[in-house]
C-alpha cells in the first residue's frame, strides 16, 4: 500500500510570494495533520483536519490556510512568505477515530524562501 | 511550543551496543510515541504507549513509560549503522474524539552509531 505522499519535494519561492503545498493521506485514513519543522527543531503542530472539518489549529498566522477535499486529499497554503517560513512542512495521516490512532508521516516538502 | 525534551541532545555509540534516549514531558497525556527521522526527511513510527501501559516492546526496540515522573525512554540494543538518525518523542494530549490527535513533540535526538 502506498504511505503517505506530499508534492512537491522542493520549493523555493522568494519573500512576499504564495505557496501551495499538496498531501495525499494513506488510503481509507480521514484524518490529515500538517506541521511546520524548522532546522534543529522538533515538527510543530499547524492544522488537523477530519472528515474535511478543520479540527485543530496551532499558534500560527493567520497566513497558513488549509482545506481537506472530497478524497481526503490536503493543501496547506501559505500566504505573503516571510524568511522565518522556510522550513521542512510535514503532513501525517491517520484513520481518525477516539482512539489516539498512529499518524503516519510523509516525507515533506522542504520550502526555501529567499 | 515543545512539549519534550529529549535527553540527551546528541549520542555517538559503537555499533552493537545499546542507545538510550529519555523524554520528558509537561501535562498529562493520553500516549506517546517515538519516531525516526533520517536526514531532515520524513518521519518514521517506531512505537505507541499508551498511558496506561508501563512498557513496550518492538523487535529491537524498548519503551518504558512512567507517566508519575512524565518521561520515557526509548532503548534500541544491538545498534546497526543504519539506526544513525534523529529521534523524537511526540505526545498526544488531546481529548479523544473524532480526529483529535494533535501531537506535540520533543526536540530530538541525534543518534549516530560508529562502524
Amino acid at each position: 500500500d502506498a504511505g503517505v505522499t506530499q508534492s512537491p519535494t522542493h520549493l523555493i519561492k522568494t519573500r512576499g510570494q504564495h505557496v501551495t503545498l499538496r498531501c495525499s493521506p494513506i488510503s481509507g485514513h480521514k484524518s490529515v495533520s500538517w506541521y511546520q519543522q524548522v532546522l534543529g527543531q522538533g515538527p510543530q503542530f499547524i492544522f488537523q483536519y477530519y472528515e474535511k472539518e478543520e479540527r485543530g489549529r496551532g499558534n500560527f498566522p493567520d497566513r497558513f490556510s488549509a482545506r481537506q477535499f472530497p478524497n481526503y486529499s490536503s493543501e496547506l497554503n501559505v500566504n505573503a512568505l516571510l524568511l522565518g517560513d522556510s522550513a521542512l512542512y510535514l503532513c501525517a495521516s491517520s484513520l481518525g477515530g477516539l482512539k489516539g490512532d498512529t499518524q503516519y508521516f510523509g516525507p515533506g516538502t522542504r520550502l526555501t524562501v529567499l | 511550543s515543545q512539549q519534550g525534551e529529549e535527553d540527551p541532545q546528541a549520542l555517538s555509540i559503537q555499533e552493537g551496543e545499546n542507545a538510550t534516549m529519555n523524554c520528558s514531558y509537561k501535562t498529562s497525556i493520553n500516549n506517546l510515541q517515538w519516531y525516526r527521522q533520517n536526514s531532515g526527511r520524513g518521519l518514521v513510527h517506531l512505537i505507541l504507549i499508551r498511558s496506561n501501559e508501563r512498557e513496550k516492546h518492538s523487535g529491537r526496540l524498548r519503551v518504558t513509560l512512567d507517566t508519575s515522573k512524565k518521561s520515557s525512554s526509548l532503548l534500541i540494543t544491538a545498534s546497526r549503522a543504519a539506526d544513525t538518525a534523529s529521534y523524537f518523542c511526540a505526545t498526544d494530549a488531546g481529548f479523544y474524539s473524532f480526529g483529535n490527535e494533535k501531537l506535540t513533540f520533543g526536540t530530538g535526538t541525534r543518534l549516530t552509531i560508529i562502524p
